[in-house]
């Protein structure tokens, strides 16, 4: 079964130009998120789907900051315009969504974004 | 405000041996506990979850213990091989399941 797929795998944009990542989940997960992990810290969470839904969106800068899941299967996230500090790995993970708080997140490989 | 903290310094140690890492926090009551592995360019990959009523789990060489009088859980890996290196995670989860995560205890596995 395949995992978690995520492109592009890196990208490289100066400052203050729009970018998008994507991403499809696990066939069948209905939960998706994205986070972000700057280099030397963990993941943190920037927004999570139920379907359609986004139901934590409260860590997305949503001056900058988009995402979308239509159809609750793939999603994009956006940023526009990028800014220097917002060079980091962004990652999408996808769980089930029927195991409540114990649900398994499975992680994408990432995308590595530089702004310079 | 929340804390969340793993050794930032790298674990090196030699094959066979049990590496031992540590997760502490404060101002924070999760409902389980989660330890992932993260290879360079890779994401997390979930090892185990631990439950607040739960002491210890295990699976295989991985053992896990959860203290939430003392606020913190210990990773043990027994029996250590190369292929063990890498970073491990630590992440609170709260009743919602939501993630909280650590920076993460690099290990290298020496033979």
């Amino acid at each position: 079964e395949a995992g978690v797929v995520q492109s592009p795998r890196y990208k490289i944009i100066e400052k203050k130009q729009p970018v998008a990542f994507w991403c499809n989940p696990i066939s069948g997960h209905n939960t998706l998120y994205w986070y972000l992990q700057n280099l030397g810290q963990g993941p943190e969470l920037l927004i999570r789907y139920e379907n359609e839904e986004a139901v934590d969106d409260s860590q997305l800068p949503k001056d900058r900051f988009s995402a979308e899941r239509l159809k609750g299967v793939d999603s994009t996230l956006k940023i526009q315009p990028a800014e220097l500090g917002d060079s980091a790995v962004y990652l999408c993970a996808s769980s089930l969504g029927s195991a409540g708080p114990t649900d398994t997140q499975y992680f994408g490989p990432g995308t590595r974004l530089t702004v310079l | 405000s929340q804390k969340i903290e793993q050794n930032s310094e790298a674990l090196n140690i030699q094959e066979g041996k049990t590496a031992t890492l540590t997760c502490n926090y404060t101002n924070y009551s999760p409902a389980y506990l989660q330890w992932y592995r993260q290879d360079p360019g890779r994401g997390p990959v979930f090892l185990l979850l631990i439950r607040e009523n739960e002491k210890e789990k295990r699976k295989e060489r991985l053992k896990v213990t959860f203290d939430t009088t003392l606020k913190q859980s210990l990773f043990h890996i027994t029996a250590s091989q190369p292929a063990d290196s890498a970073t491990y995670l630590c992440a609170l989860t709260d009743s919602w399941g939501k993630l909280q995560f650590g920076a993460g205890t690099q290990v290298v596995v020496t033979p």
